[in-house]
């Protein structure tokens, strides 16, 4: 069964850093591309970013680049991202998501609350 | 790339079909889209991947009253025999390499 938790989300000041992980299980992470996707109170779907299985290939939304950096540890089946210079409208709950691609469907962890505020 | 149009809004009687609608950007007229399900205060499931062509594969665990079909641009879900579980929002995604977008989604309401 694929599992997908995302952990470190919080309360956080404007300008401030964090890091959220995202530990997988039920599949070759190794082998899968993944991404983060963010959903603002009321608010759609907005994808963040995306990297290879391999950690070569990322890339960001315009919203974040600059700012927000996705890495991964295949060794311990981890996504990690990276958010600094945090502002008010990235206020979100996250959501770490093993991609659909054209072989295969995709899943979803349940998400981790990021607040930006003074 | 890519821009996914959906209504913002359908509703059918509890029993009955709704068929959502998820408009490609022309020049991206044949790409392949994901269908998600996001039930109230729930995280997002993928129901569906679903081909230009029409043929489309469901996610794991998802029930065969979800269904796909395509026609040029338009991707559509179509649920059959609504339920109340059912009332949810449902989002299309597509992507081009890694840069991934979504629909604005479509809020369905069972009557």
């Amino acid at each position: 069964e694929v599992q997908l938790l995302e952990s470190g989300g919080g309360l956080v000041q404007p300008g401030g850093s964090l890091r959220l992980s995202c530990a997988a299980s039920g599949f070759t992470f190794s082998s899968c591309a993944m991404s983060w996707v963010r959903q603002a109170p009321g608010k759609g779907l907005e994808w963040v970013s995306t990297i290879g299985g391999g950690g070569d290939a990322t890339d960001y939304a315009d919203s974040v680049k600059g700012r927000f950096t996705i890495s991964r540890d295949n060794s311990k089946n981890t996504l990690y991202l990276q958010m600094n210079s945090l502002r008010a409208e990235d206020t979100a709950v996250y959501y770490c998501a093993k991609i659909v691609t054209a072989d295969d469907t995709g899943y979803w962890g349940q998400g981790t609350l990021v607040t930006v505020s003074s | 790339q890519p821009v996914l149009t959906q209504s913002s809004s359908a509703s059918a009687s509890l029993g009955s079909s709704v068929k959502l609608t998820c408009t490609l950007s022309s020049r991206h007229r044949g790409y392949i889209i994901a269908w998600h399900q996001q039930q109230p205060g729930k995280a997002p499931r993928n129901l569906m991947k679903l081909e230009g062509s029409g043929s489309y594969n469901r996610g794991s665990g998802v029930p065969d009253r979800f269904s796909g079909s395509s026609s040029g641009a338009d991707r559509y879900l179509t649920i059959s025999n609504l339920q109340s579980e059912d009332e949810a929002d449902y989002y299309c995604e597509t992507w081009d390499s890694n840069t991934r977008v979504f629909g604005g989604g479509t809020k369905v309401t069972v009557l």
